[in-house]
């Protein structure tokens, strides 16, 4: 089966740029989605397509996808960013997630 | 605005069947732009997908669940539901529903239910 593979923890300094990283096989023939969950809430949506923001997600909030890997970039990252993000794809119809990262803004 | 409310009994014996529904409000079930999915998410754990239904009734599972998972729309209630059968502590989890917006290639859950914490134990 199709497994995406996210790095556990990431931390950033308030106003740096943090890169998150999803990595599966031929990653870049397929689209990636990635999702903000904060503790005690639902995922939001935060990037679709590889590189769309849905209405209201910041513009610090981007994302590319080439060869096996998917990158979400929070530029000028702020703490209220501090969450836990996943990226998504599709595989053989049906949908796979990756194991998720935590982000640490400190 | 869209909204997806779960709902279902929060305690399941094992080996038993899980069943939760999810009520659509604020926008049909049947609009041939979307369609619908469950994911669930164990305690301090990450995000695990379960099932997909369009309102017609297709559906397509996560394969390694597929024998025991069935997911089906009711239009006329505007709700879908899951039902997870020979359920173990394994399996007790956040159940979220949510909604594919659909995107060619992409069709991400751009919105998501509150979640239903089910506890599987006897």
């Amino acid at each position: 089966s199709y497994e995406l593979t996210q790095a556990p923890s990431v931390s950033v300094s308030p106003g740096q740029t943090a890169s998150i990283t999803c990595s599966g096989d031929k990653l870049g023939d397929k689209y990636a989605s990635w999702y903000q969950q904060k503790p005690g809430q639902s995922p939001v949506l935060v990037i679709y397509q590889d590189t769309k923001r849905p209405s209201g997600i910041p513009e610090r909030f981007s994302g590319s996808n080439s060869g096996n890997t998917a990158t979400l970039t929070i530029s000028g990252t702020q703490a209220m960013d501090e969450a836990d993000y996943y990226c998504q794809a599709w595989d053989s119809s049906t949908v796979v997630f990756g194991g998720g990262t935590k982000l640490t803004v400190l | 605005q869209l909204q997806l409310q779960e709902s279902g009994p929060g305690l399941v014996k094992p080996s038993e069947t899980l069943s939760l529904t999810c009520a659509v409000s604020g926008g049909s079930i049947s609009s041939s732009s979307n369609y619908w999915g469950w994911i669930r998410q164990p305690p301090g754990k990450g995000l695990e997908w379960i099932g997909s239904v369009y309102y017609s009734g297709t559906t397509f599972y996560k394969p390694s669940l597929e024998s025991r998972v069935t997911i089906s729309v009711d239009t006329s209630k505007n709700q879908f539901s899951l039902k997870l059968t020979s359920v173990t502590a394994a399996e007790t989890a956040v159940y979220f529903c949510a909604r594919h917006l659909a995107v060619v290639g992409s069709d991400p859950f751009d919105m998501w239910g509150q979640g239903t914490v089910v506890t599987v134990s006897s």
